[in-house]
């Protein structure tokens, strides 16, 4: 079976410009993840996605940060326009359902914002 | 929310040696799992463990749910369970949101 992948895998840009991440959940999975991971911290989480929609997104900074899971397949994740502090790894991460399930991280894309 | 507090936040054990890591959480919760992070960034999942104990060869881990603890041993550690462990919990009343303790940064040394 194959993992959770994600894409890039590094990007660097200069602050005030956008990038997205990819990431394509394991097939069959309906609940989809974005967390953000700063150096030397625990994941935290940005976005959840059912099937195609918003479970939550208390803690997304709307007004730079965008996502979509437009067919409840694979999603992306966009900043615009990017500060310093996002440099980060950003992590996507899958599930079967909602339950009580094992959740299955990507390897990341790592962030450097000059 | 629910508050995941873990230690010690460094450990250095020498090759062969044991030890346990703690993961302390401060509401009841539906899902805690443990991971280690590999010195290339990938969160490998060990235990899906919200109760109860389970094994998978050098590792184990229990969680007293009652008491809002879980703990994982490693025995026999090798050079290659070197990385950062962390422990992530979703509380009952908040199971949208796995919340990430800082923690445990694991060396073993040959």
């Amino acid at each position: 079976e194959a993992g959770v992948a994600q894409s890039p895998r590094y990007k660097i840009i200069e602050k005030r410009q956008s990038v997205a991440f990819w990431c394509n959940p394991i097939s069959g999975h309906a609940t989809l993840y974005w967390y953000q991971q700063i150096l030397g911290q625990g994941p935290k989480l940005l976005i959840q996605f059912q099937n195609n929609g918003v479970v939550d997104d208390s803690q997304l900074p709307k007004d730079r940060f965008s996502a979509e899971r437009l067919k409840g397949v694979d999603s992306t994740l966009k900043i615009q326009p990017a500060k310093l502090e996002d440099s980060a790894v950003y992590l996507c991460a899958s599930r079967p359902g909602q339950g009580k399930e094992t959740q299955y991280f990507g390897p990341g894309t790592r962030l450097l914002v000059l | 929310g629910i508050q995941v507090e873990q230690s010690p936040p460094d450990l250095i054990l020498q090759e062969g040696a044991n030890s346990t890591l703690r993961c302390n959480f401060s509401d009841s919760v539906n899902n805690l799992q443990w991971f280690h992070q590999n010195p290339w960034g990938q969160l490998i999942n060990l235990f899906y463990i919200p109760s109860g104990t389970k094994q998978n060869g050098r590792l184990s881990a229990t969680t007293v749910a009652t008491e809002r603890y879980s703990l994982l041993y490693i025995s026999s550690s090798q050079t290659t369970d070197s990385g950062v462990y962390f422990c992530a919990v979703e509380g009952i009343y908040n199971n949208n949101d796995m919340r990430f303790g800082a923690g445990t940064r694991l060396t073993v040394k040959p």
